[in-house]
């Protein structure tokens, strides 16, 4: 069965630092993967997304992540911590059918000034 | 860009009342839309897909006939909960997609308190 793991359920950085939210993923083939950002009170909203095209994916607001097959992993990162990050972030991925999505339970981030 | 609203953004109710949540697609037509549950501090989990026309298709566990579904039209999408409970109370947030597959836009969903 497919599944998702983000590795942290929280992470705490400084303004200006480096961000790194981990997410492996378990399946048979090769899935479609998302990073989803949702704010207190509002929607998800879509951050980037990997289908099979280029590895390394370039998101909105500064975000990035590469998908490793070699190491199902699919990590978020970001050079510089904003204030405006602090959210929760979750790691998705698309069923074998492309029907549905499957969401990690969820990273939240601090970012302290 | 696309979006999807919800309707209403937060609803209280009585124990063993029907609760109404709408999901429109504002501009665009959604052959596909999503409910998701959502408990507090954690992740999203699906509950049913529903496509146009058609029964919507729920997730294992998901009781059908407490969280009824309908998709009358390509805009909108109803999840109506039955007899609601205080354990009923949670995040719902729909997602509507113009294609059968798809990620989707999500709306910014509806949080549900049973009393």
């Amino acid at each position: 069965a497919q599944s998702v793991t983000q590795l942290d359920s929280h992470v705490s950085v400084s303004e200006g630092t480096p961000v790194l939210l981990r997410c492996n993923y378990s399946s048979s083939y090769s899935p479609s993967l998302f990073w989803y950002v949702q704010h207190p009170n509002k929607g998800l909203q879509l951050l980037l997304k990997y289908t099979s095209a280029a590895t390394l994916v370039k998101g909105i607001n500064g975000f990035e992540a590469e998908f490793k097959k070699s190491e199902t992993s699919f990590h978020l990162t970001k050079p510089s911590a904003h204030m405006s990050d602090a959210a929760e972030y979750f790691c998705v991925a698309r069923n074998q059918a492309g029907t549905a999505l499957i969401f990690g339970k969820g990273t939240t981030l601090s970012v302290s000034s | 860009g696309a979006v999807v609203s919800q309707h209403p953004s937060w609803v209280i109710c009585k124990s063993g009342t029907s609760v109404k949540i709408e999901c429109r697609s504002l501009d665009f037509q959604a052959t596909t839309m999503f409910w998701y549950r959502q408990f507090p501090k954690q992740s999203l989990m699906l509950m049913a897909t529903s496509n146009e026309g058609s029964k919507a298709t729920y997730e294992q566990g998901v009781e059908k006939d407490k969280f009824l579904i309908n998709h009358a039209s390509l805009t909108l999408s109803t999840l109506t909960v039955t007899s609601a409970h205080p354990e009923d109370s949670s995040f719902y947030i729909c997602s509507a997609s113009p294609g059968l597959a798809g990620e989707g836009v999500f709306g910014p969903g509806t949080r549900l308190t049973v009393l």
